[in-house]
């Protein structure tokens, strides 16, 4: 009963370092999404994929890359890390396709510290 | 203007009242919507998803104006287990799968 699971939960970077930040989900979903949420800003969307093969921008995706390997993995990758990405980063996934009023699962969540 | 906006409160309300948010959208073809309650350091969780008719899942009611673009969320008889903050989300056009959450409304429940 996994649902949506993200790796690592916690993570402590220097500036200029890189890392990839992994989520899967066991739900067959077909969407799957990455945002970062900071204080008194919401959640605000990274990237999606809206399908095995897809990726499209979010809101902020300057600094990160994404690379949707099959249908259930989904990663973010930070090539050099800055104190801005300090962050909380959600994975979450979605049933999608078109017309589909179905809503999204999220992981637990990765805190990172850039320092 | 924002795609998706909340009145961030904080809203300080005692137990057993009744409270209601509301949430604008900017996109008129926006198809999907819902109403997520995130708790201090976890992750989202839905709460419920809003159906063009309204709907109501025991003390809470959702209802959708499409004309004015608003969302709105009563809580009826609140208890202190429903403090937590409240974040509406919208979708873009029919079938776009890019969802956008607003900032999110602070709900304390006071004994």
């Amino acid at each position: 009963n996994a649902g949506v699971t993200q790796t690592p939960k916690f993570q402590v970077l220097k500036t200029g370092q890189s890392m990839t930040l992994q989520c899967a989900q066991d739900m067959n979903h077909n969407s799957m999404y990455w945002y970062r949420q900071d204080p008194g800003m919401g959640l605000r969307l990274i990237y999606y994929s809206a399908s095995e093969g897809t990726t499209d921008k979010g809101e902020v995706p300057n600094g990160y890359n994404v690379s949707r390997l099959n249908k259930r993995e989904f990663s973010l990758r930070l090539e050099s890390a800055a104190p801005s990405q300090t962050s909380v980063y959600f994975c979450a996934s979605r049933r999608g396709g078109r017309g589909s009023n179905q809503p999204q699962h999220f992981g637990d969540g990765t805190r990172l510290s850039i320092l | 203007r924002k795609e998706v906006e909340q009145d961030p409160g904080p809203f300080n309300v005692p137990e057993g009242a009744t409270v209601a948010f509301n949430c604008t959208y900017s996109n008129s073809a926006s198809q999907s919507f819902f109403w997520y309650r995130q708790d201090c350091r976890k992750e989202p969780k839905l709460l419920m998803s809003v159906y063009s008719s309204g709907n109501e899942d025991g003390r809470f009611t959702a209802q959708l104006n499409r004309a004015s673009q608003y969302i709105s969320l009563l809580i009826r008889d609140s208890k202190l287990s429903d403090s937590a903050t409240y974040l509406c989300v919208v979708n873009g056009n029919f079938g776009n799968e890019k969802l956008t959450f607003g900032t999110g409304t602070r709900l304390t429940i006071i004994p």
